[in-house]
């Protein structure tokens, strides 16, 4: 157990729907980062917060927006949901920004659009 | 663009064997961190190791230890008497200035027994 919990485990919709995705991460961590990992495929980057604001973004369509609350959780926010949009999604941790810092993923949400 | 390339979409091996996995990436950067993620089929990304660029010595952790090439920027596992419960995909990812990790495609390993 990493620390980070995600939740829905599990999201099924629709396409053009909305959904909400949580982060929590470990206690005392300040950074949250978020993945997506399609079928069989690497992690691909989204998001990045740090302590409440944006640090950086990845490939992150327009659709898609983020946010991290002054309690320190995330939440993903997926809208006009696409097929294509079917994916694991990782939220990870970290204490700070260092680059040496270990990230710590929690067990992923994985979402099917049907 | 930084990029990170495994070769090897599969291997696998008996039980007790030694294995390595091969990633290489590209990166303009001097100073930079590597490391290798394991995703077992219960799908958690798990840290494996990791290496610090500017550290010449390769990075042990029990039984995975890397061989670091800077100039040639390779970034090898080794596995050494490979265990069932090591059967799982494995990613090599190398993170940015901006602290971005950017991953490979991986490499699915299956142990044998």
């Amino acid at each position: 157990d990493s620390g980070v919990t995600q939740t829905p485990k599990h999201l099924i919709t629709a396409t053009g729907q909305r959904v909400t995705l949580r982060c929590s991460p470990r206690s005392g961590d300040l950074s949250v980062y978020w993945y997506q990992q399609s079928l069989d495929q690497g992690l691909q980057f989204l998001i990045q917060y740090y302590n409440g604001e944006e640090r950086a973004k990845g490939n992150i369509l327009e659709r898609f927006s983020a946010q991290q609350f002054p309690d320190l959780h995330s939440e993903l926010n997926l809208s006009s949901l696409e097929l294509g949009d079917s994916a694991l999604y990782f939220c990870a941790s970290a204490a700070f920004l260092s680059s040496y810092n270990e990230q710590f993923f929690g067990p992923g949400t994985r979402l099917t659009v049907l | 663009a930084q990029t990170v390339t495994q070769s090897q979409p599969e291997m696998s091996v008996q039980e007790a064997e030694t294995v390595t996995l091969s990633c290489t990436y590209d990166t303009s950067e001097n100073n930079y961190y590597l490391f290798w993620y394991k995703q077992p089929p219960s799908r958690q990304m798990i840290l494996v190791i990791r290496q610090e660029a500017y550290k010449q010595q390769n990075a042990t952790e029990n039984r995975f230890s890397v061989n670091f090439q800077k100039a040639a920027k390779s970034f090898s596992l080794k596995i050494s008497d490979s265990q069932l419960g090591d059967t799982a995909m494995y990613f090599c990812a190398f993170i940015d200035s901006n602290y971005q990790l950017i991953w490979g495609a991986g490499t699915k390993l299956i142990i044998k027994p």
